[in-house]
């Protein structure tokens, strides 16, 4: 069985530029969690999607967006970057909305 | 909104027991978690305890849960330099998308 996947795993870009950061989910999970994790601080939940639609929000600006597909794979796209939006981002996948996440290995963001 | 605090440092010395705690604010978190993080990694799920139980045991781990002080605890029996890590714990409550809040991470460091 095939874990959680996120592609790239390491990204540098600069200061207004617009990054496409890619998850894949584990088999037979539909639900999909988007983390950002600032050095030395826990994740924040940015959003998850359940079954292609936005299931719940934390509190990040509109730049920041996400897709799911039918075959559940996510994508968070942050335009406008800031330097503070260099963190690691971690995707979550579950068996349902309300079932325990499962973490890829993230994708470590620098923005120069 | 719900907040979660955890002590930053923990040293211990290879084969004594380790208890990393965490308190929690929000009394209606369903399900409390803990993960483990080592460097550069994504966060790898321990174990979890439903708000209506005191105490789960795994193996090495066990989990106590103090619901009148909104406590929440792990012991690692006969820890090992394998344990050095992070470790999260994190509350999810009954709504915003099954987001998980979590705290900002206890360093358990393993000494010989």
């Amino acid at each position: 069985e095939t874990g959680v996947t996120q592609s790239p795993t390491h990204l540098i870009k600069t200061r207004g530029q617009q990054v496409t950061l890619r998850c894949s989910s584990q088999s037979g999970h539909n639900t999909v969690s988007w983390y950002q994790q600032a050095l030395g601080q826990g994740p924040q939940f940015i959003f998850q999607y359940y079954r292609e639609e936005e299931n719940g929000r934390g509190n990040f600006p509109p730049r920041f967006s996400g897709l799911q597909f039918p075959n559940y794979s996510s994508e968070l796209n942050v335009n406008a970057l800031e330097l503070d939006d260099s963190a690691l981002y971690l995707c979550a996948s579950s068996p349902g909305a309300t079932n325990e996440q499962f973490f890829g290995p993230g994708t470590r963001l620098t923005v120069l | 909104g719900e907040d979660v605090e955890q002590s930053l440092f923990l040293s211990v010395r290879e084969g004594d027991s380790s208890v990393i705690n965490c308190t929690y604010t929000d009394s209606s978190s369903t399900y409390l978690y803990w993960y483990k993080q080592e460097p550069g990694a994504g966060l790898q799920l321990l174990t979890y305890i439903f708000s209506n139980m005191d105490m789960k045991q795994d193996q090495r781990l066990t989990v106590l849960l103090n619901k009148k002080d909104k406590h929440l605890s792990l012991r690692i029996a006969d820890t090992q330099t394998g344990d050095s890590a992070i470790y999260f714990c994190a509350g999810r409550g009954t709504g915003g998308g099954n987001k998980l809040t979590f705290g900002t991470g206890t360093q358990l460091k393993v000494e010989l």
